[in-house]
């Protein structure tokens, strides 16, 4: 299986200021083929199911907000929130689909400084 | 709008099954497919598998392969997970989502309880 780690696990940042949360793979989640990435982000708030932010590494999804940005390729990739917001706070994930069966990072808090 | 309404929650003795559906409206269910994913208390998803609506066709995740199977009624546009000899550390909140490789709609949770 491949192996999802995030950094850091918990991250505060003030209101405004730019949030940057990695994700590394145990191997790549390129395909060849294709030239794409398959890696995902998710946002959990608290007590509630995880949304989708982004997909492909950096294709954001309808209705996400353009301060959430994706990047990365191969093991490395990246999720930045470029002024962060109130509502921002929450749990977030990475997922790869490259491979069954599908694995998650263990999640980085985001929370207000 | 894309939506996908779980059952109610479920408690459960160890060593018996429990059975999760999800509903889905909003979209051609019969052109999807769907994951099922769990949440125990404070710890990372964890993905049991998924259903390629049309055809039916499952895969699962080799940690559930024994106990697991998930099913498709495409005339209710409903998906379910079953899960069997249920154990005390398969307590967690049960998750479907939509898609086939990233999940972009998600229920709202099942929390499963396994306690004797």
């Amino acid at each position: 299986d491949i192996v999802m780690t995030q950094s850091p696990d918990f991250l505060a940042v003030s209101l405004g200021e730019r949030a940057t949360i990695n994700c590394k793979s145990s191997q790549t989640v390129l395909d060849s083929s294709t030239k794409k990435n398959s890696l995902a982000w998710y946002q959990q708030r608290a007590g509630q199911p995880p949304t989708l932010l982004i997909y492909w590494a950096s294709t954001r999804e309808s209705g996400v907000p353009d301060r959430f940005s994706g990047s990365g390729s191969g093991t490395d990739f990246t999720l930045t929130i470029s002024s962060l917001q109130a509502e921002d706070v929450a749990v977030y994930y990475c997922q790869q689909f490259y491979s069954s069966p599908q694995t998650f990072g263990q999640g980085t808090r985001l929370e207000i400084k | 709008q894309m939506q996908m309404v779980q059952s109610g929650p479920e408690v459960k003795k160890p060593g018996t099954s429990v059975k999760v559906s999800c509903k889905a409206s909003g979209f051609t269910f019969s052109s999807s497919a769907v994951q099922w994913v769990r949440q125990a208390r404070g710890q990372r998803l964890e993905w049991i598998g998924g259903i390629v609506i049309g055809s039916g066709k499952t895969d699962y995740a080799q940690k559930f392969q024994e106990r697991v199977s998930i099913t498709r009624d495409m005339s209710t546009n409903t998906a379910h997970l079953n899960l069997s000899s249920l154990r005390s550390d398969d307590t967690a909140v049960y998750y479907c989502a939509s898609g086939y490789f990233y999940s972009h709609t998600w229920g709202q949770g099942t929390l499963v309880t396994v306690s004797s």
